[in-house]
Parts: structure tokens; C-alpha cells; sequence
């Protein structure tokens, strides 16, 4: 039968605009989250990460913000660039010891 | 840092052969995690180990699958016999557990193709 594959969701935006990539996690037990940024024929890199007792963090270019009433993240890329394209995955601690991977957003950024 | 370290980047074997990947976890990182990636089911955690112990092996698909960590700086995966549906970029990632924070830096992967 005809094999298919996951079906990344993706976000196209224009060079230099904002980019809002968003995560819905499962655990309300979890209590750090971590967002990574994986380009092609690499591993995934670690960008931002934040704890439960947080709602928001801010880095260089990035701000991750946490709803804990919704389980919701989100990833904020101020002003994008063309090696910003990548999958950006969303991962939680469940509290033991373990990352739960999100199924990834594909990013690509128009010149 | 050199990173984590897996070899060989790039692997092409036979069905039924023995597979062996290797992993280097980043110096004074005490969990190293094995993970499969794939189209069909995204990245999968395999196993865990920490200090050298396996904590959690609940992801291996099967017998065929095994992993060892002999010491702090080394660990295998090894897949014997190796099957068509093996076919996936395998990742190696260590961590510093036992603080609060949990970042597991990874491994350029071993991208491995079982005809």
C-alpha cells in the first residue's frame, strides 16, 4: 500500500517579518519545555527553553512564550532570516528524565 | 566542546546484516539518549541511560535492537539482523541530568540505509 508520511505543518514567511511558530504540548505535569531548531542532514540544535513557572523567556532574536491554562507554546523569531529555515520542534519534561518531541514546523523563509 | 560525536555519518548495509552505531556523549555529561527519526513516525526516543545505566528501554522496537554504554564516554546501538524497515537517521544526544534544567545537545546522526 502506499506509504504516507507525517505531514509537518508549515509556516512560510518573508524575509525579515516576524515568525510565530506554535506548540501544543499534552502533560500539564510537565514543567520545562525546550524549543530546538533542526536543519536538514543535522541534528536538532537546542534554541530557547523556559519552566513551568515562567510565561515567558526571551533570547536573541527568539521569545518563547508558556500558557499553562491551555498548554500552549510558542516560538517568536523577530525578524527572519533566510537561515532561520529549518523544523523547529517543541520538546516537554514529563519529570522523568525523559524530552516528549512535538511533531515539528517546517519554516521557510522567502528572500 | 567537540559535541556529541556519532559514527559513521552515513551507513549502507544489507538485510540480515549487523548493524553497529557508535556515540561519543559531550565530556561530564552523565544521560545519553538514542533516538530513531523518520517521515512516517517523527523522532522516537529508543532508550536512555544514565551514569552508564539504562533507565528506560521501553522504545526499542524489538529484540533485534540492543544498546550498551560500557563506560562514560562511549555507547552502541547495535541492530542484528537489520531489516528494510530499519531504514532511519539514528540520533545520539547526552545531557547533565540531576539538575533542574534538561537540554540534550545531539549528534549529527547516523543516517542508515538497509537494502
Amino acid at each position: 500500500g502506499e506509504s504516507v508520511g507525517l505531514h509537518l505543518p508549515t509556516l512560510s514567511v518573508q524575509e525579515g517579518d516576524n515568525s510565530i511558530i506554535n506548540c501544543a504540548y499534552s502533560n500539564s505535569a510537565s514543567d520545562y519545555f525546550i524549543w530546538y531548531k533542526q536543519e536538514s542532514g543535522k541534528g536538532p540544535q537546542f534554541i530557547i527553553d523556559i519552566r513551568s513557572n515562567m510565561d515567558k523567556r526571551q533570547g536573541q532574536r527568539v521569545t518563547v512564550l508558556l500558557n499553562k491554562t491551555v498548554k500552549h507554546l510558542s516560538l517568536q523569531i523577530a525578524a527572519t532570516q533566510p537561515g532561520d529555515s529549518a523544523v523547529y520542534f517543541c520538546a516537554e519534561n514529563n519529570q522523568g528524565g525523559k524530552l516528549i518531541f512535538g511533531q515539528g514546523t517546517e519554516l521557510s523563509v522567502k528572500p | 566542546d567537540a559535541g556529541v560525536i556519532q559514527s559513521p555519518r552515513h551507513e549502507v548495509t544489507e538485510m540480515g546484516q549487523e548493524v553497529t552505531l557508535r556515540c561519543k556523549p559531550i565530556s561530564g555529561h552523565n544521560s545519553l539518549f538514542w533516538y530513531r527519526q523518520t517521515m512516517m513516525r517523527g523522532l522516537e526516543l529508543l532508550i536512555y541511560f544514565n551514569n552508564n545505566v539504562p533507565i528506560d528501554d521501553s522504545g526499542m522496537p524489538e529484540d533485534r535492537f540492543s544498546a550498551k554504554m560500557p563506560n562514560a564516554s562511549f555507547s552502541t546501538l547495535k541492530i542484528q539482523p537489520s531489516e528494510p524497515r530499519d531504514s532511519a537517521v539514528y540520533f545520539c544526544a547526552s545531557s547533565l541530568a540531576g539538575i533542574a534544567k534538561n537540554i540534550q545537545y545531539f549528534g549529527a546522526g547516523t543516517r542508515l540505509s538497509v537494502l
